[in-house]
């Protein structure tokens, strides 16, 4: 069974930096074609993807947040870890977890999202 | 960026009626697109992926369809569980980018 699960404050200062850790379980994160990355919602809004690293090390991002946007893959604890630099209001969002096979975009596995707030 | 515009924005059905949501493209993705159903305080779920293969545990009265730039996910006849937030996806260019949803109340 996979289950991926996110970890990270649920409150965050602006300007101060955002770290969630994703850990998943059910494939390791070297298994050929997988993926791990983020997407995060507002309140009462859609879906907006962040980033996602694959088993090669191939990473994918947004533009819009690529010069705030970090993920890490760590394969020895099976761990991915986003890092959102200069936070505001605005990335108040829940942020989830997600993976998929085939080397693709598409996001067959979900973490229950872990809630994220900006304030001061 | 590739843009997804879906319509409408929201619908009011009963159930046992069918419904038919829509989901246009920017620029053409081929069939790299998915669907995902999202229901109050849960996690999206993967319906469809490919345009038209159903994702493990999709019940078989979800069709998507369409290539291109033009897609649709058809539901057959509404079970009350059905009622939630539907969400494409396409992930043939980065970035991978969603539509603004389509809703589905009763």
């Amino acid at each position: 069974q996979i289950t991926l699960k996110e970890s990270g404050p649920t409150l965050v200062r602006p300007t101060q930096t955002l770290t969630l850790t994703c850990s998943v379980s059910g494939f390791s994160l070297s298994t050929t074609g997988m993926g791990v990355g983020w997407v995060r919602q507002p309140p009462g809004k859609a879906l907006e993807w962040l980033v996602s690293v694959y088993w090669n090390d191939d990473k994918r991002d947004s533009p819009s947040l690529r010069s705030r946007v970090t993920i890490t893959k760590e394969t020895s604890k099976n761990q991915v870890v986003l890092t959102m630099t200069n936070m505001d209001p605005v990335d108040t969002a829940t942020y989830y977890c997600v993976g998929g096979g085939n080397y693709q975009g598409k996001f067959e596995f979900w973490g229950q999202g872990t809630p994220v707030t900006v304030s001061s | 960026e590739i843009v997804l515009t879906q319509s409408p924005g929201t619908l009011s059905l009963s159930p046992g009626e069918g419904v038919t949501l829509s989901c246009r493209a920017s620029q053409r993705v081929s069939t790299n697109l998915a669907w995902y159903q999202q229901k109050p305080g849960q996690a999206p779920r993967l319906l469809i992926h490919g345009a038209s293969i159903g994702a493990t545990g999709t019940p078989d009265r979800f069709n998507g369809s369409g290539s291109g730039a033009d897609f649709s996910l058809t539901i057959s006849r509404l079970e009350p569980e059905d009622f939630a937030v539907y969400y494409c996806q396409q992930y043939g260019t980065s970035p991978y980018t969603f539509g603004q949803g389509t809703k589905l109340e009763i």
